[in-house]
């Protein structure tokens, strides 16, 4: 059964630690993509990967790292200099970075620091 | 500055009934146009698309029209069932017929439907 998995589903962390989100699809899709959602907002796009061993920053990308070494594997790293980190974090992927190629969803990982 | 506007926070709509959400845009190079629907704890699951040559895209219960002129969208269900309770997020891209059209993605911030039994 293909899908998008993201664990842990909650996470916790002490301000200051650098915490790493993992992402694993089975697809075959070669964009993978970070969003972070905040109550009472739309998604924002923190990293975006068009192919393996690339990737691009968001609209949103201070204080955050990728790496994407593999093309089931897109993991996000929350450093300590992401202000804000307690956040909804939502993973995606699809066959490519297109139109009429919908974004496919992990179900996220709620970050919480304090 | 909010280039997606999803004004009404929530709906409520009785079951069996046309559930209608909005969505405005400012960005008139938006040419490609989405809706999601997500239930809590779980990621936005993609529900039905629409590109600027259209205006209207059917797929069974849901219809998006699109009113260029207008920069609005809207999401009609028909009839409505209490299994469509979610947020629906609308999002809008640029451009349609060239790489990053994902990346280039932007959200609403969601509106909350409630069908009543």
């Amino acid at each position: 059964d293909g899908g998008i998995t993201q664990s842990p589903k909650y996470l916790f962390r002490k301000e200051g630690q650098n915490v790493t989100l993992s992402c694993e699809q089975n697809l075959n899709h070669d964009a993978m993509y970070w969003y972070r959602q905040d109550p009472g907002q739309g998604l924002r796009l923190i990293y975006y990967s068009q192919i393996v061993n690339d990737f691009q920053k968001g609209d949103i990308a201070e204080g955050y790292s990728v790496s994407r070494e593999k093309k089931e594997s897109f993991p996000l790293t929350v450093t300590s200099a992401q202000k804000n980190p307690t956040a909804f974090y939502l993973c995606a992927s699809s066959i490519a970075d297109r139109a009429r190629s919908p974004l496919h969803f992990g179900n996220g990982t709620r970050l919480t620091v304090t | 500055d909010q280039q997606v506007k999803q004004n009404s926070p929530s709906l409520s709509v009785q079951e069996g009934r046309i559930s209608i959400l909005n969505c405005d845009y400012t960005n008139s190079m938006f040419d490609y146009f989405l809706w999601y629907k997500k239930y809590p704890a779980e990621g936005p699951t993609f529900l039905i698309s629409i590109s600027s040559i259209k205006d209207k895209n059917e797929d069974g219960r849901f219809t998006v029209f699109l009113n260029k002129s207008a920069k609005h969208l809207s999401l009609h269900i028909v009839p409505s069932q209490p299994g469509d309770s979610a947020v629906y997020f609308c999002a809008a891209s640029d451009p349609l017929s060239t790489t990053g059209a994902n990346s280039k993605l932007t959200f609403g911030k969601g509106i909350t439907l409630s069908v009543r039994p």
